[in-house]
């Protein structure tokens, strides 16, 4: 089956060390994106690429940190700058063609202790 | 991308239509207007898009007014598991684009 699988499903870390947030897609999309999302809240975007070795800045980039060395795959790094990373983070992927929908996993729930 | 604007909550009782209502009064004539829903704790799921012209699927029926200014998402016969978090959102699909999801509604299917 074709689709987005982000790891772990829940994540624990304590406070000061950097984590990084694992997503890997087989739907072979150019574009992928990372949304944090706080309880009772929207999805707010973290950073997305177009294409390989590509990324841009979302609008809540700072204490991320993202790769995109491989089409399939598009890690995130929280880092220790990150002032409240205790959040759900999504990973989403779509095809080149912008008229196509955006594919979601099923999130990784990261708890900063 | 243009900015859009939802209730934040809506009931509807099982079995009868559920009405989500969308404004999105700056969208340019090249955005497309796309539903995603979030059922609790997982990620959202696409339900439809359109332009202009009213579309239908095997989930939902998205009305687009004349004017391209707001758009209805109907859930013809809500069931209980279509309660969710329904986002609207304008998609500019001539470019890359940022797309940034707000707030969404609320809905809750009740017996």
């Amino acid at each position: 089956d074709g689709g987005i699988t982000q790891s772990p499903k829940y994540l624990f870390r304590k406070e000061g060390q950097n984590v990084t947030l694992s997503c890997e897609q087989n739907l072979n999309h150019d574009a992928m994106y990372w949304y944090r999302q706080d309880p009772g809240q929207g999805l707010r975007l973290i950073y997305y690429s177009q294409i390989v070795n590509d990324f841009q800045k979302g609008d809540i980039a700072e204490g991320y940190s993202v790769s995109r060395e491989k089409k399939e795959s598009f890690p995130l790094t929280v880092t220790s700058a990150q002032k409240n990373p205790t959040a759900f983070y999504l990973c989403a992927s779509r095809d080149r063609d912008y008229n196509s929908p955006l594919h979601f996993g099923n999130g990784t729930r990261l708890t900063v202790t | 991308d243009a900015k859009t604007t939802q209730p934040p909550s809506m009931d509807c009782a099982e079995g009868r239509a559920a009405n989500l209502p969308c404004n999105h009064s700056t969208i340019s004539g090249n955005e497309y207007v796309y539903w995603y829903r979030q059922i609790h704790s997982q990620g959202p799921q696409y339900i439809i898009h359109g332009l202009k012209n009213n579309e239908t699927n095997e989930m939902a029926s998205l009305i687009i007014t004349e004017d391209r200014k707001s758009s209805t998402l109907i859930l013809p016969h809500a069931t209980l598991r279509d309660t969710a978090v329904y986002y609207c959102i304008a998609v500019n699909t001539g470019t890359a684009s940022k797309l940034t999801f707000g707030t969404g509604t609320r809905l809750q299917v009740t017996l």
